[in-house]
């Protein structure tokens, strides 16, 4: 089945050590996103990549980070998390970009734990 | 100030009450109004997609409908398998880059 998959489940870091979340796709779709939702709270976006064009929201901070080697992978660096950075990590897909209504799919997501 | 606001925030039913779920939005030229169902430490499932006022959609004990400023979720003789937490998003057209702007989401509980 053609999925959006997030690696690990579960990631335990430390205060200011970096860490990365990985995301893979096997839908061939052009853009790929990450969220962070923190608990009881709406996803907030972070960015976004159109094929190779990176996208970042204007009140990301510095601190997050991203790659996209190829269509299918993406990853989410966080260079020194603090404590505030604990949430879950969503990545999600989507066939195009500003197309009318264009659906996005999420991933099981990436709970992030800062001790 | 929010652009996509859910009620109620919390809903709690008994297996068979059926009930309603809002959405409401401030958004111009929506280009798209899409539906989640999310399960405690998962990510968002998606459910439906409404472009335009007066278009409906079912799946199972769901019906999603849309007018102008606002959209509903209706759950008919829920289950206690629908619990779960319901967002709203909505996508924007009119010189965005189509990114979606979510709702806080109805966390609804069906007790047996």
């Amino acid at each position: 089945d053609a999925m959006v998959i997030q690696n690990p489940r579960y990631q335990v870091t430390q205060f200011g050590k970096p860490v990365t979340l990985s995301c893979s796709q096997t839908l061939n779709h052009n853009v790929m996103y990450w969220y962070q939702q923190k608990s009881s709270q709406a996803p907030k976006l972070l960015f976004h990549y159109y094929d190779k064009d990176f996208n970042n929201e204007a009140d990301t901070p510095d601190n997050f980070q991203s790659r996209r080697p190829n269509t299918s992978f993406c990853f989410l660096d966080i260079r020194s998390p603090g404590l505030g950075d604990a949430a879950m990590y969503l990545c999600a897909t989507s066939r195009d970009l500003a197309s009318w209504g264009e659906t996005q799919y999420f991933g099981p997501g990436t709970r992030l734990l800062v001790l | 100030e929010d652009q996509v606001t859910q009620s109620p925030e919390a809903l709690r039913l008994q297996e068979g009450e059926s009930s309603s779920l809002n959405c409401s939005y401030t958004v111009s030229g929506l280009r798209g109004l899409f539906w989640y169902r999310q399960d405690p430490g998962k990510g968002p499932e998606f459910l439906f997609t409404l472009y335009s006022a007066g278009e409906e959609k079912e799946k199972e004990r769901l019906k999603a409908t849309l007018t102008k400023k606002e959209s509903f979720l209706h759950i008919t003789a829920p289950k206690p398998e629908d619990s779960a937490t319901y967002l709203c998003a909505v996508q924007e057209g009119e010189g965005s880059q189509g990114n979606l702007i979510f709702g806080k989401g109805t966390k609804l509980s069906v007790k047996p």
